[in-house]
């Protein structure tokens, strides 16, 4: 059972918007900024969003982020197939010391 | 953009020790904080341990499964960290990611990873 809870997939067609949740607590995102990391198949994770809203240089516009109290919300715009990939978010949990990550959401363009 | 290069990992039996290396021609290396972070088998992401850079003290930080157990450490010098792994578990089996870990806002964040090393824990 993972500290912060994601649905464990989302599907949506190319060219359309989905978003991904990030449910956590006072002790995690509540107080600590998230971030958000793409893991495409085969290949190691990789930073998506930092700071709850910001994006790396080299990641699209079309990945965005947004923090409200205890939640975290990923968003994807303009869907390729590309994008099909797990996503998990993450953080530092006050109470338990450590980070802590989602499950993770695995994407599906149809 | 960092390049991380992780090595050490393979077969070991239960209880035994392991050592992965994670290497990087970044000559800034030690500047960064460094962390370990593992997958198991068609499992999620695991944080396992955390050195923070020799100005900000060089402190360390361990996910509860791995204190006691896992040594995290760093060499400036040579601008490599290691994961000293002993008495291992079958549970231990994982990806291990070496990440750098950049402080942003009001946390430190994963922000560069390895390729990720194997590790079997198996008699």
């Amino acid at each position: 059972q993972s500290v912060l809870t994601q649905p464990p997939s989302v599907s949506a067609a190319p060219g359309q918007t989905v978003t991904i949740s990030c449910s956590g607590s006072s002790s995690n995102i509540g107080n600590k900024d998230a971030s958000w990391y793409q893991q495409l198949p085969g290949t190691a994770p990789k930073l998506l969003i930092y700071d709850n809203d910001k994006r790396p240089s080299g990641i699209p516009d079309r990945f965005s982020g947004s923090k409200s109290g205890t939640s975290a919300t990923l968003g994807i715009t303009g869907l390729e197939t590309g994008d099909e990939a797990d996503y998990y978010c993450g953080t530092w949990d006050t109470s338990l010391s450590a980070w802590v990550f989602g499950g993770g959401t695995k994407l599906t363009v149809l | 953009e960092v390049q991380l290069v992780e090595s050490g990992g393979g077969l070991v039996q239960p209880g035994r020790s392991l050592r992965l290396s994670c290497t990087t021609a970044e000559f800034t290396f030690g500047h960064y904080a460094m962390s370990w972070l593992r997958q198991a088998p068609g499992k999620g992401l695991e944080w396992v341990a955390f050195i923070n850079s020799k100005p900000y003290g060089g402190t360390t930080a361990y996910a509860a499964s791995v204190k006691g157990r896992f040594t995290i450490s760093r060499d400036d010098s040579k601008s490599i960290a290691f994961l000293q792994m002993n008495s291992l578990k079958a549970e231990d089996t994982a990806v291990y990611y070496c990440t750098t870990a950049g402080y942003y806002g009001n946390n430190y964040q994963f922000d560069f990873w390895g390729q990720g090393t194997l590790v079997t824990v198996s008699s």
